[in-house]
């Protein structure tokens, strides 16, 4: 029930087209929840989130989709370009034991090209 | 910019040794984690640490691991018999007290021979 599925495994994309990847989960109290770009051999890197009161966040060309009824969400990349080729992590968290720490639960990652 | 720090990139050590990976968190967070990513596989969580203890742990760190702030900046693993499936990177991050943002370090390679 703490699992996060991410789809597709890979994705190549021409330069300017729209990646979109998505990610599903089963526990409701999940109520945080991070998009992590990764280059290779460099750590995970806070890419945007968002919290279930709202159904959409844009930041720059990353755009996050919520659908709370379906416990779904998705990241779209308009205009992408062949510098964001990276592996994309979709991730879920929950306040534990209310010390506040917030222990993510990583999807299985997204390894996107982007073509030029 | 603020960034969290590791040391060393990359360790390799034999089967049954014991390995002290180091980080250096944030200055003002408050909260400290580790997670681990086996090569082309997820990132999973081992610990959470907060007011100087344990706050969360993962069925992943068992008696062979532990976590210390042994002074007011850095943080570390030890692994104290290391297995040939504890290779992998090992991430620490860092979140501060508002938010539960959390920055990743740039990873220990850890080689187990």
């Amino acid at each position: 029930q703490q699992q996060v599925k991410q789809s597709p495994q890979s994705l190549i994309v021409q330069k300017g087209g729209i990646p979109i990847i998505n990610c599903a989960y089963e526990n409701t109290a999940f109520d945080y929840f991070p998009w992590y770009q990764q280059f290779p051999g460099k750590g995970p890197a806070l890419l945007i989130a968002i919290r279930p009161d709202v159904s959409e966040k844009k930041e720059g060309r990353f755009t996050i989709s919520f659908n709370k009824s379906a416990k779904q969400f998705s990241l779209h990349i308009m205009d992408s370009q062949p510098g964001d080729s990276a592996t994309y992590f979709c991730a879920a968290s929950i306040e534990n034991s209310g010390a506040g720490s917030y222990q993510l639960t990583f999807g299985k990652g997204t390894k996107l090209s982007v073509i030029p | 910019e603020p960034e969290v720090t590791q040391t060393p990139s990359h360790q390799v050590t034999q089967m049954g040794q014991e390995v002290i990976l180091r980080c250096v968190p944030i200055s003002n967070h408050l909260y400290f984690y580790w997670y681990r990513q086996i090569l082309g596989q997820k990132v999973e969580f081992l610990v959470s640490f907060y007011n100087n203890e344990i706050s969360e742990k993962s069925e992943i760190f068992d008696d062979q691991f532990s976590v210390e702030r042994p002074d007011g900046s850095n943080f570390t693993l030890k692994i104290r018999s290391t297995k040939l499936e504890d290779s992998a990177m090992y991430f620490c991050a860092s979140s501060d007290a508002e938010s539960n943002e959390q920055f990743f370090g740039p990873g220990t390679r850890l080689t187990v021979l």
